[in-house]
């Protein structure tokens, strides 16, 4: 059972530089959604989806764009990188609302 | 602006000794409370999780305490074993496709 799949797991940008993070889940999960990890500040929501073709801002979108063509796809485009995008990238869907999410293992980007 | 506060940031227990979480919330709409727990190099994964029409919930050596009038919610793990050692999270929500709001983490360290 493949979950939630993340890629790449490692990524190094220079400033200015675009990029998309793959999210792919196989579980036919209508809520998908975007977090960022960094120190001392937990999960933030950069995007969230409940179903394709929908689309919303969480917390902290902005520098992200991100779209929902299909279910089982929801990647996350980072426009221009700067430094401050240097962060753990988690992406995750749920069954059934919001509340039981499924994590996949992370993307870390550095913005150099 | 937070709307769950987690502490404390990091916790030291002695192996078999009693680790406890704790967590508060502003908005009294939330009526679902998760736990996550989140080891180094991997995705956050659900723990337990809360309603708010009881006041406990036990899974093995994992309680959830829930005080609605004080809008405060513990996790206890109970007989501490350095396999918790890990990160854990609270979370609120809405139920339905309102976006869980995570805590800022707990960095919790079992020690023999």
């Amino acid at each position: 059972n493949a979950g939630v799949t993340q890629t790449p797991k490692f990524q190094v940008l220079k400033t200015g530089q675009s990029m998309t993070l793959q999210c792919a889940q196989d579980m036919n999960h209508e809520y998908m959604s975007w977090y960022r990890q960094d120190p001392g500040m937990g999960l933030r929501l950069i995007h969230y989806s409940v179903g394709a073709g929908i689309t919303d801002q969480g917390e902290v979108p902005n520098g992200y764009n991100v779209s929902r063509s299909t279910t089982e796809d929801f990647p996350l485009r980072l426009l221009s990188a700067a430094p401050s995008q240097t962060s753990v990238y988690f992406c995750a869907s749920s069954p059934s609302g919001a509340g039981k999410l499924f994590f996949g293992e992370g993307s870390r980007l550095t913005v150099l | 602006q937070q709307q769950v506060k987690q502490s404390p940031q990091s916790l030291i227990v002695q192996k078999g000794g009693i680790s406890i979480i704790n967590c508060a919330y502003e908005n009294t709409a939330f009526d679902y409370f998760p736990w996550y727990q989140q080891f180094p190099g991997k995705g956050p994964a659900l723990l337990i999780a809360i309603r708010p029409d009881v006041s406990e919930k036990k899974e093995g050596r994992f309680t959830i305490s829930f005080n609605k009038s004080a809008k405060q919610f513990s996790l206890h793990i109970m007989d501490s074993q350095p396999g918790d050692s890990a990160t854990y999270f609270c979370a609120a929500t809405v139920s339905g496709n309102t976006p869980l709001v995570f805590g800022k983490g707990t960095r919790l360290s079992v020690i023999a």
